[in-house]
Order: C-alpha cells, then sequence, then structure tokens
C-alpha cells in the first residue's frame, strides 16, 4: 500500500485566493482526519469523516473551511478565501476499526501571501 | 488549555546520551500512543499503551503507561543521531472517537 497520498505537497497562494487540499486515504480505512499543524499550537483537528459521513467539524475555524468526502477513497479541505493566517501544514490520516492508530499524510505545507 | 502537556519542549544531547520525555494531563485516557514525525513528514505511530502501568519496550525506546492512565513517558537509551525528531504522544479519552496530540518534544541528537 501506498500509504495516505495528500496533494500538493506544497502550496503558494496570494490572499483571497481558493485553495484545495487532497488526500486520498489507505484502502480499507474506514476514518478519515484532516489536521492543521503549527508551531504555536501544535497538531489541530479540524474534522473527520466516518464511512465519508462527516461525524465532528467543530474544529473548522470559520465558515472559510470547508471538507467534503465523496467516496472512500477520496477527500478535500477547501480554503474560501484563504488568509494569510492559515498558512500552516494539514495533515490528512486515516484509520480503521481494527487499529488504534492514525496513518499520516506526509502533509500540504500551505503559504499564504 | 493543552489537555495533553509534553516536556521538556526542545531536548539537544550528544549521541550515546540516555534521556526521557514526559507526556502529563489532568484526563484519564483510555488508550495513549507515541508518534515520531521528522522533518517534512507525517507523524508515524511508535506505540500504543493501553493498561494502566504498561511497560512496552522497541529496541533502545521504553514506553510506559502511568498506573492512573493520565501521564506516559518515552525513555531511550543511548541515543542516535537517527533519533532526531519531533515526539508526539495522542491520547483517547474513553467516550470520544478521537486522538488529543501534545505539541511534542523536538529532540536534536548530535554526532
Amino acid at each position: 500500500d501506498a500509504g495516505v497520498i495528500q496533494s500538493p505537497r506544497h502550496e503558494v497562494t496570494e490572499m483571497g485566493q481558493e485553495v484545495t487540499l487532497r488526500c486520498k486515504p489507505i484502502s480499507g480505512h474506514n476514518s478519515l482526519f484532516w489536521y492543521r499543524q503549527t508551531m504555536m499550537r501544535g497538531l489541530e483537528l479540524l474534522i473527520y469523516f466516518n464511512n465519508n459521513v462527516p461525524i465532528d467539524d467543530s474544529g473548522m475555524p470559520e465558515d472559510r473551511f470547508s471538507a467534503k468526502m465523496p467516496n472512500a477513497s477520496f477527500s478535500t479541505l477547501k480554503i474560501q478565501p484563504s488568509e494569510p493566517r492559515d498558512s500552516a501544514v494539514y495533515f490528512c490520516a486515516s484509520s480503521s476499526r481494527r487499529t488504534y492508530g492514525y496513518t499520516f499524510g506526509s502533509g500540504t505545507r500551505l503559504t499564504v501571501v | 488549555t493543552q489537555l495533553l502537556e509534553q516536556s521538556p519542549q526542545l531536548l539537544s544531547i550528544q549521541e550515546g546520551e540516555n534521556l526521557t520525555v514526559y507526556c502529563n494531563s489532568s484526563s484519564v485516557f483510555s488508550s495513549l500512543q507515541w508518534y515520531r514525525q521528522e522533518p517534512g513528514e507525517g507523524p508515524v505511530l511508535l506505540v500504543t499503551v493501553v493498561t494502566g502501568g504498561e511497560v512496552k519496550k522497541l529496541k533502545r525506546l521504553t514506553f510506559q503507561f502511568g498506573d492512573a492512565r493520565k501521564d506516559s513517558s518515552l525513555h531511550i537509551t543511548a541515543a542516535q543521531p537517527g533519533d532526531t525528531g519531533l515526539y508526539l504522544c495522542a491520547g483517547r479519552v474513553s467516550g470520544y472517537s478521537t486522538l488529543t496530540f501534545g505539541k511534542g518534544t523536538m529532540l536534536l541528537v548530535s554526532p
């Protein structure tokens, strides 16, 4: 298995532009998580899906952030419009009922200028 | 407030030294995990502990879960430069489906 695949690895965009981050979880994993990592706040859970259904989005900062999981093999996190304070590394992770742990992707480093 | 407090935040040592990093909380966890994150990559699971007082060993790494399941420690014997990374603890509180992560301890091991 190739693991959790995220794209792009790096994204630099101007303030006000729309940004879409993509994630392909491990096949057979039924839970998918989006995290944001910064030096100040560490890893913060934004939203998680179980069997493609959003379960808890209380970590989503504001209405500018949205996430979808149209099928078991794909999820997106969209920021519209983006702001400089959104600059961070965004991670996607997946897990299954049989495992305790999460498998993380390599992350997307987002810079909003 | 941070649910999981990790200490120290930064640890810089020489190759061959021993070290211990800590993960503390006022909450009880049904399970606790340790991850290592290398620059430019996502965290990678090292171990899961579920029983109070449990000790697990992974080569030169020893993980301990506190008797009350509120804290944990990671001890590394004879550290090597390859141990360099951010060590994160993550706990699952009973009744919650997701993991809560600490901010991590950044370990730098110099040759």
